[in-house]
């Protein structure tokens, strides 16, 4: 019963270093997200993923690009990573369709970056 | 846009005390409400929702309103409990054909035994 499952849980990187965040999901949803999350701002949208083979901008994908690498798979690359980037980073997917579904969370990857 | 605001934590009770966490919306359409909770170390989890304006969504004991006339859709339980210790956010969603979940900032709880 994995639900969303995350990788890694931690990373520290130095200021222009990449890194991918690994996403995976194995409840057969269409849809899938990427949000990060700081304190006093609640959780923010970075892309999303409507179906397989299509992405999308959120409210802050500036310095992430992603890949919907098949149904299960989300990935989220930062290219040249900067200290304003250091968040708790959380995939999320949900059935599109079936009537107002929930999202459902991994349990996210907490990135420090200096 | 649509935005979800929320009250300003940390909400601190004493175990078997009354919580109401507020939660107010705007939104051009007819959005669904969600309240979904974070316990440390994890990520979000669906508590309850509502999809249409009077409805109730209600679990483990907690419940919410939506109410289309105030905008909001505030979080109650009668009796809360140390487990009951989290963070809990109000989202909501321009129905099912948006792909967008706009959340609010997130309210700490801690409850004191």
């Amino acid at each position: 019963n994995a639900g969303v499952t995350q990788t890694p849980k931690f990373q520290v990187l130095k200021t222009g270093q990449s890194m991918t965040l690994q996403c995976a999901q194995d409840m057969n949803h269409n849809s899938m997200y990427w949000y990060r999350q700081d304190p006093g701002m609640g959780l923010r949208l970075i892309y999303y993923s409507a179906s397989e083979g299509t992405t999308d901008k959120g409210e802050v994908p500036n310095g992430y690009n992603v890949s919907r690498l098949n149904k299960r798979e989300f990935s989220l690359r930062l290219e040249s990573a900067a200290p304003s980037q250091t968040s708790v980073y959380f995939c999320a997917s949900r059935q599109q369709g079936a009537g107002n579904s929930p999202l459902h969370f991994g349990n996210g990857t907490r990135l420090t970056v200096t | 846009g649509d935005s979800v605001t929320q009250m300003e934590g940390p909400v601190t009770l004493s175990e078997e005390a009354f919580l109401t966490i507020n939660c107010t919306y705007t939104a051009t359409g007819y959005p669904s409400l969600f309240w979904y909770v974070q316990y440390p170390g994890e990520g979000l989890q669906l508590l309850l929702k509502a999809t249409k304006a009077d409805d109730k969504g209600s679990n483990k004991g907690f419940e919410a309103t939506y109410r289309k006339e105030t905008t909001s859709f505030h979080l109650e339980k009668g009796s809360v409990q140390v487990s009951d210790s989290a963070v809990y956010f109000c989202a909501l969603s321009e129905g099912d054909s948006s792909y967008k979940l706009i959340f609010g900032s997130g309210t700490r709880l801690l409850v004191r035994p």
